[in-house]
């Protein structure tokens, strides 16, 4: 099952609240993906880990944002405080060495 | 930052025609994949075609890699409606780094 499960699918919040994005990977999958897309700058890479560790946040507002893996089948993806400039698409994907990713739905995150 | 960048943004056809949609990276590679994404969904990986490869084949998708001038091109035969959607290149820079960056995307629109 390749499925890769992203928690909430839609999520409308108050400037300066926490928002806390989650992604249930496939185990096997060592490498994980946070990408965040909007219409003006497409699919953005936020972060990425492998085997849990973070490889490379440097497209993360790292004031706001943050990216963990608390174990090898969850990552969560974190704003606080969050800003109407944050609303996007949230997507995690998931792959192993040198195959395809498999993604989840998305999550769809408004700031008002 | 995008490293792959496609070509045309929009691509308007008939149903039955071909579609050529074209991809266009900054560095060298480890392989190039493309996706797909119906609007509001996920992406879904179509083909992935590594650095030592020149053409690969699925159902009616050929995608062909000229490492040479750094250029990838999705080409759909026989389209359908049902192709309608946008396409996305990504690529994995030679380095071991993994990280999976996409272009922008060609929405292409096959009608009936």
């Amino acid at each position: 099952d390749a499925r890769v499960t992203q928690t909430p699918r839609h999520k409308v919040t108050e400037m300066g609240q926490e928002v806390t994005m989650r992604c249930q990977p496939i185990l096997g999958h060592n490498t994980v993906f946070w990408y965040r897309q909007t219409m003006m700058q497409g699919l953005e890479l936020l972060a990425y880990f492998r085997n849990r560790a973070p490889l490379d946040d440097s497209g993360m507002p790292k004031d706001r944002f943050s990216a963990e893996m608390p174990d090898a089948t969850l990552a969560t993806l974190k704003i606080q405080p969050s800003e109407p400039r944050d609303s996007a698409v949230y997507f995690c994907a998931r792959s192993s060495e040198d195959t395809e990713a498999f993604f989840g739905q998305g999550t769809r995150l408004t700031v008002v | 930052s995008q490293q792959g960048e496609e070509d045309p943004q929009a691509l308007s056809i008939q149903e039955g025609e071909n579609a050529t949609m074209n991809c266009s990276y900054k560095t060298s590679i480890n392989n190039l994949q493309w996706y797909r994404q119906n609007s509001g969904r996920g992406l879904v990986h179509l083909i992935l075609i590594r650095s030592n490869e020149r053409e690969k084949h699925s159902g009616r998708l050929r995608v062909t890699l000229d490492t040479s001038k750094k250029s990838s091109s999705l080409l759909i035969t026989a389209s359908r409606a049902a192709d309608t959607a946008s396409y996305f290149c990504a690529t994995v820079t030679q380095g071991g780094s993994e990280k999976l960056v996409f272009g922008k995307g060609t929405k292409l629109t096959v009608n009936p």
